[in-house]
C-alpha cells in the first residue's frame, strides 16, 4: 500500500516559536489533508488540500500541497500552549481516487509539545 | 456543531469477552470508516462502507473481528473473543462523497483496554 512519511516524529518547541513539519511520499497523491488531535479526542481537519501548488491557510496555520504532488507542508505561527497535540497528515493517492473511492492514508504523527 | 458519536467511550474487559463498539455518523454521510489507533502503528484502517455496503474490511482480522451498519444512524463493530493485542483506540468516521469534497470527520473514540 502507499506510505507516508512524516516528519519530524515530535518536537520541542518554545511558545511563540513558528513550527513546520511535513509529509513525503514516493507516491503521487490528489488531496492533501492536515488533522490535528488533542489527548483523548478524534482527530479534527485543520486544512484541507486538492490541487498540486495549493497554498492554504487557516488562521495561524498554513500548509502547501508539493508542486510534485508527493508531499506537503504545514507551519504554525507564533506557536502558543494550545497548539499542543499530535498533528497527523492524511492523504488520498491518485492510484485510489477512482470514481466515488475514499482510501485515505494516514501519516504516523507529529507531536507537537510547546514551552511556555 | 454535527459530530460523530461514539459508545462506549472507555472499555476495559476480559480476554475471551465479546466486546461491541457502536457509531452513529454525522446526519447525511454516507461513507463510514472504522480506524484503529495504536502507539506502534498509527492510525490503521479496519473497514469501510457507503451506503451501507462495506467496500472494503482488508485491515481487518476476520476470525475475530466484524463490522456491520444495521441502519445509515449506526454502525457497529464487534471482537469476539477479544485478545489483550485488541487493546487500543477505536475511531469511527464519516464523510459523503470523496475526500475532493468532503473532508474526514472524527469521533472521540473508544479506548478499549483487554486484560
Amino acid at each position: 500500500g502507499q506510505q507516508l512519511n512524516q516528519s519530524p516524529q515530535s518536537m520541542f518547541i518554545q511558545e511563540g516559536e513558528d513550527v513546520s513539519m511535513n509529509c513525503t511520499s514516493s507516491s503521487i497523491f490528489n488531496t492533501w489533508l492536515w488533522y490535528k488531535q488533542d489527548p483523548g479526542e478524534g482527530p479534527v481537519l485543520l486544512i484541507a488540500l486538492y490541487k498540486a501548488g495549493e497554498l492554504t491557510s487557516n488562521g495561524r496555520l498554513t500548509a502547501q500541497f508539493g508542486i510534485t504532488r508527493k508531499d506537503s507542508f504545514l507551519n504554525i505561527s507564533a506557536s502558543i500552549p494550545s497548539d499542543v497535540g499530535i498533528y497527523f497528515c492524511a492523504g488520498q493517492g491518485a492510484r485510489y481516487s477512482g470514481a466515488g473511492s475514499y482510501q485515505l492514508t494516514f501519516g504516523k504523527g507529529t507531536k507537537l509539545s510547546v514551552i511556555p | 456543531d454535527a459530530r460523530v458519536t461514539q459508545t462506549p467511550r472507555h472499555k476495559v474487559t476480559e480476554m475471551g469477552q465479546e466486546v461491541t463498539m457502536r457509531c452513529q455518523p454525522i446526519l447525511g454521510h454516507n461513507t463510514v470508516f472504522w480506524y484503529r489507533q495504536t502507539m506502534m502503528q498509527g492510525l490503521e484502517l479496519l473497514a469501510y462502507f457507503r451506503n451501507r455496503a462495506p467496500l472494503d474490511d482488508s485491515g481487518m482480522p476476520k476470525d475475530r473481528f466484524s463490522a456491520e451498519m444495521p441502519d445509515a444512524t449506526l454502525a457497529t463493530l464487534k471482537i469476539q473473543p477479544s485478545e489483550p493485542r485488541d487493546s487500543a483506540v477505536y475511531f469511527c468516521a464519516s464523510a459523503w462523497g470523496t475526500p475532493k469534497n468532503s473532508p474526514l470527520h472524527f469521533g472521540n473514540g473508544t479506548r478499549l483496554t483487554v486484560t
